[in-house]
């Protein structure tokens, strides 16, 4: 079945430091990749996606590109913000293009900024 | 646009009981999928209504159930209530089942002593 590993945390980073989430994946055919953010108390939003391989998916100075040689798909942002502090899942989804249905989220990376 | 709401957003519940959670999907969205949230297992899919049918489900067991309505609110019944239920469930909605961005509302925290 399909599956996602990441890193569990927490990543403590101070203020403007260069960020990087690992994130690999299993799954057959191709499926489509995306980073979610969970603010304390609140549900999941998308924060960027990508459906095709090479496909780079970028929000808010967050940048993540589908890597289908190395089945990986990392979330980077050159400078974090303590309000970039959250919950960042990983997910794949077997239905084209996405959807609200069968995603498969990794455990969840908990990211601390300290100012 | 009012985005997704969940009611109620917490609840207490005795082992035993029984309970039923609602889902309000964004207006014109169709599909509605529910998702468990628990420290361990993390997030995993319960099920996705379309329509009013059921299209997709997770591996949980029958004492989760769900239905949609025809103007696409969906509920998610948990019976006969154990410990390990005691979670964070979370609703999707979206306009069709694929091609399109899942959008979450904030949760229902379901806690069972």
């Amino acid at each position: 079945g399909n599956s996602v590993t990441q890193m569990e945390g927490p990543v403590t980073l101070s203020e403007e430091a260069f960020l990087t989430i690992n994130c690999t994946y299993t799954a057959t055919g191709y499926p489509s990749l995306f980073w979610y953010v969970q603010y304390p108390g609140e549900g999941l939003q998308l924060l960027l996606k990508a459906t095709k391989a090479d496909d780079k998916g970028s929000n808010k100075g967050f940048e993540a590109t589908y890597r289908k040689e190395t089945t990986s798909f990392h979330l980077e942002k050159g400078s974090v913000q303590v309000s970039d502090s959250a919950v960042y899942f990983c997910a794949l989804s077997d239905r084209p293009g996405g959807g609200a249905d069968g995603l498969t989220f990794g455990k969840g990376t908990h990211l601390i900024i300290q100012p | 646009k009012a985005g997704v709401t969940q009611t109620p957003r917490y609840l207490i519940k005795t082992r035993g009981q029984q309970v039923t959670l609602s889902c309000s999907p964004i207006s014109g969205h169709r599909s509605v999928s529910w998702y468990q949230q628990t420290p361990g297992q993390g997030l995993q899919f319960l099920f996705e209504y379309f329509s009013e049918t059921q299209r997709n489900k997770g591996n949980f067991p029958g004492r989760f159930s769900g239905r949609q309505f025809s103007n696409s609110r969906s509920e998610m019944n948990v019976s006969t209530l154990e410990l390990g239920d005691s979670a964070l469930y979370l609703c999707a909605s979206s306009l069709r089942w694929e091609n399109t961005e899942a959008f979450f509302g904030q949760g229902t925290r379901l806690t069972v002593v």
